[in-house]
């Protein structure tokens, strides 16, 4: 079976910090698709990026950034020089590699605040 | 942009009444899945649907039903809407290979 743990219920930091999220998944399949999801106050869910489990190079867009370890099963996110408006609810996703109708999978979420 | 529609951002209902929870996708996606989300143990999937008419059950079906009579309309469907069901409810749309479009949420409340 498939899951995903987010160890940190919530998280604060002071503007201008930088901040790690973290994620752990298991599964057995060998392909598969990482997500992060931002859920602000509003409460619908922004997707922020995909991966796919043979691809694991760094990405960066803007000030974040995603460290994918196959060797860990971790999908972690770092937001560098934090923003108040960066406060949101963050999830973490995993899905089987397919065509069809794959489900997502949630960790259980982070709240992050961003104080001023 | 895909958009998806929840008829409803707030809805107080009361123990035992039959409730329709209604989500239109204006992309002609081909899956739809309705989520529920709990503080603590994130968002877990009641149903999808794959096509139209077609259904199958997600990890916490007990107590929903869903219909998908078209393509851009999936409903989830409390037969009878009880307190533990009070929570916010997520629907979802994705193209084949796409990815996943939500809702804003439709919160809940069963008194």
């Amino acid at each position: 079976a498939q899951k995903v743990t987010q160890a940190q219920t919530e998280i604060s930091v002071v503007e201008k910090e930088d901040v790690t999220l973290d994620c752990v998944y298991e599964t057995r399949d060998t392909t598969y698709y990482l997500f992060w999801y931002k859920q602000p106050p509003s409460g619908e869910l922004v997707f922020l990026i995909r991966r796919n489990s043979f691809d694991e190079q760094n990405e960066i867009s803007g000030r974040y950034s995603w460290n994918f370890q196959k060797s860990t099963s971790s999908f972690n996110f770092t937001i560098t020089a934090s923003q108040v408006v960066d406060s949101a609810v963050y999830f973490c996703a995993l899905s089987e590699f397919g065509q069809g109708a794959q489900k997502l999978v949630f960790g259980q979420g982070t709240r992050l605040t961003i104080n001023p | 942009d895909v958009k998806v529609t929840q008829s409803s951002r707030y809805l107080v209902k009361r123990t035992g009444e039959k409730v329709f929870l209604e989500c239109v996708q204006d992309m002609d996606h081909e899956n739809m899945f309705w989520y529920r989300q709990d503080p603590g143990l994130g968002l877990r999937l009641i149903y999808f649907s794959y096509d139209v008419k077609m259904k199958e059950k997600g990890d916490i079906p007990e107590g929903y039903s869903v219909s998908r009579e078209k393509k851009e309309r999936f409903s989830l469907i409390l037969e009878s809407a009880s307190t533990n069901q009070t929570s916010m409810y997520l629907c979802a749309s994705r193209l084949t290979l796409g990815g996943y479009t939500f809702g804003s949420g439709t919160r809940l409340t069963v008194v």
